[in-house]
């Protein structure tokens, strides 16, 4: 049962346009949504994140979206620089025992062509 | 300031044997979590170690254990290796507080069975 959905495997855009990147989720008790970055070879790398409280949240280049009611949250990246090539990871985070955990997506892949 | 830092970086084992993994947390981290990232999927979640106990599991056999030291530094022990564990393992750092709690990775160690 994947709780946290990415259905875009990979997204191509040209450089200077926005990227949008998307991810979805089934439980409502999740409170708090990261984005990483990953390039091969390296771990994923922290990017932004979002209160469930909140509904934007922005940090330069770098926009992410929740939307509640939708279960939906979106990473957007404008301009996009061939720099952002890589593999974006969204993760959801929930609360057992009054321990945190996190559920990550299956990543898309984001190519910013030159 | 160091980052998370795992050893080793590659690691060729056949099945049957024992591996041991290990992770460093970032500076004044408290908390260490473990992930098994197979190809083209995303991190899935193996458990989380704080003050030197397993706070909570994911859907991990007990050939999967870990121990946290004092220094808050880590091991992953897998047992009897199967050659479906090959994958890239990761570990996690983060500060156990109420609010943003954000993992930060390290680069992971990828574990190939043979």
């Amino acid at each position: 049962d994947q709780q946290v959905k990415q259905n875009s495997p990979s997204l191509s855009v040209q450089e200077g346009r926005i990227s949008i990147l998307n991810c979805d989720y089934t439980n409502s008790m999740f409170d708090y949504f990261l984005w990483y970055k990953k390039y091969p070879a390296e771990g994923p790398t922290f990017l932004i994140s979002i209160s469930s409280i909140k509904d934007k949240n922005e940090d330069g280049r770098f926009t992410v979206f929740l939307n509640k009611s939708a279960k939906h949250l979106s990473l957007h990246i404008v301009p996009s620089q061939p720099g952002d090539s890589a593999v974006y990871f969204c993760a959801a985070r929930g609360i057992t025992s009054g321990t945190y955990k996190y559920i990550f997506g299956t990543g898309t892949r984001l190519k910013v062509l030159a | 300031d160091a980052g998370v830092t795992q050893s080793p970086t590659h690691l060729i084992k056949t099945r049957g044997q024992q591996v041991t993994l290990r992770c460093s947390p970032k500076s004044g981290h408290d908390t260490v979590s473990w992930y098994q990232q197979a190809l083209g999927q995303g991190p899935q979640f193996i458990f989380q170690y704080y003050e030197e106990e397993e706070r909570q599991r994911g859907n991990f056999p007990d050939r999967f254990s870990g121990h946290q030291f004092p220094n808050y530094s880590s091991e992953l022990n897998v047992n009897a290796l199967l050659l479906g564990d090959s994958a890239l393992y990761l570990c996690a750092s983060s500060l156990q507080r109420q609010g943003k709690e954000t993992q930060y990775f390290g680069p992971g160690t990828r574990l190939l069975v043979l």
